[in-house]
C-alpha cells in the first residue's frame, strides 16, 4: 500500500523567509496530493492540492510542486508570516478509485518574528 | 464554503460509558470519514462511509462503530469507552473532486 514520508518534522524560519516541506510517496499510481494546515486546537484545513497532470500550482504565497518521476512533492511558502505557524500535513491518494488518503506525519512550522 | 461541524469541541467521559460523536456536513457529500489524531501517530482512519447506511472499516476500527442514517450526518460510537480512546477525533467529508474537508475536532478525554 501507499506510504508517505514527510520532512522535516520541525522547521523554524525567520519572518519573511521561505519555508519548504517535502513529501515522498511510494505508489506510482497516486495522482492526487493535498496539503493541510492545522492550527493549534483546530481541524486540518485544506490549503492547496495538486494533481499528477500538472507539475506546479500556486496560490498567492503558497505553491506546490510535483515530481512524478522521483515520487515527491513539496510545499513552498514564501514571505512567511507568524500566522503561518502551524502543523502542515501532506497526503497522497488515487483519485476516482475510492482510495482513502494516506497522510504524512506532519511538519511543525514556526515562524519567528 | 464547505462546512463540517462536530457536536462537541471537548468531551469528558468515564470508562465504560457509551459515547456518541456527531458530525454534520452541509454540502451533500457522499463520502464521510472519522479519524483519530494522536501525538506521534498522525491521522488514523477509523471508519468511513460512501453512502447512506454504508460503512467501511478503516485502519483502526476496533472499539468503535458508526452510523449513517442520513447523508449529511455521520456518527461515531464508542460502545464502552476506555482510557486508550482518549484522543482528538476528526470528522471529514469529501467532494466529488476529491477535496476532503475536516471538522474542528472533538477532544475526548476518558477517565
Amino acid at each position: 500500500g501507499e506510504n508517505v514520508e514527510q520532512h522535516p518534522s520541525t522547521l523554524s524560519v525567520q519572518e519573511g523567509d521561505s519555508a519548504v516541506i517535502k513529501c515522498t510517496y511510494s505508489d506510482s499510481a497516486s495522482n492526487y496530493f493535498p496539503w493541510y494546515k492545522q492550527e493549534l486546537g483546530k481541524g486540518p484545513q485544506l490549503i492547496i492540492d495538486i494533481r499528477s497532470n500538472v507539475g506546479e500550482k500556486k496560490d498567492q504565497r503558497i505553491a506546490v510542486t510535483l515530481n512524478k518521476t522521483a515520487k515527491h512533492f513539496s510545499l513552498h511558502i514564501t514571505e512567511t508570516q507568524p500566522e503561518d505557524s502551524a502543523v502542515y500535513f501532506c497526503a497522497a491518494s488515487i483519485e476516482n478509485y475510492g482510495q482513502n488518503f494516506v497522510f504524512g506525519p506532519g511538519t511543525r512550522l514556526s515562524v519567528l518574528p | 464554503d464547505v462546512k463540517v461541524t462536530q457536536s462537541s469541541r471537548y468531551l469528558v467521559k468515564r470508562t465504560g460509558e457509551k459515547v456518541f460523536l456527531e458530525c454534520v456536513q452541509d454540502m451533500d457529500h457522499e463520502n464521510m470519514f472519522w479519524y483519530r489524531q494522536d501525538p506521534g501517530l498522525g491521522l488514523r482512519l477509523i471508519y468511513f462511509s460512501y453512502d447512506v447506511k454504508m460503512k467501511e472499516k478503516g485502519d483502526i476500527p476496533e472499539g468503535y462503530s458508526v452510523s449513517r442514517e442520513k447523508k449529511e450526518r455521520f456518527s461515531l460510537i464508542l460502545e464502552s469507552a476506555s482510557t486508550n480512546q482518549t484522543s482528538m477525533y476528526l470528522c471529514a467529508s469529501r467532494t466529488a473532486a476529491y477535496e476532503q474537508y475536516f471538522g474542528p475536532g472533538t477532544r475526548l478525554t476518558v477517565t
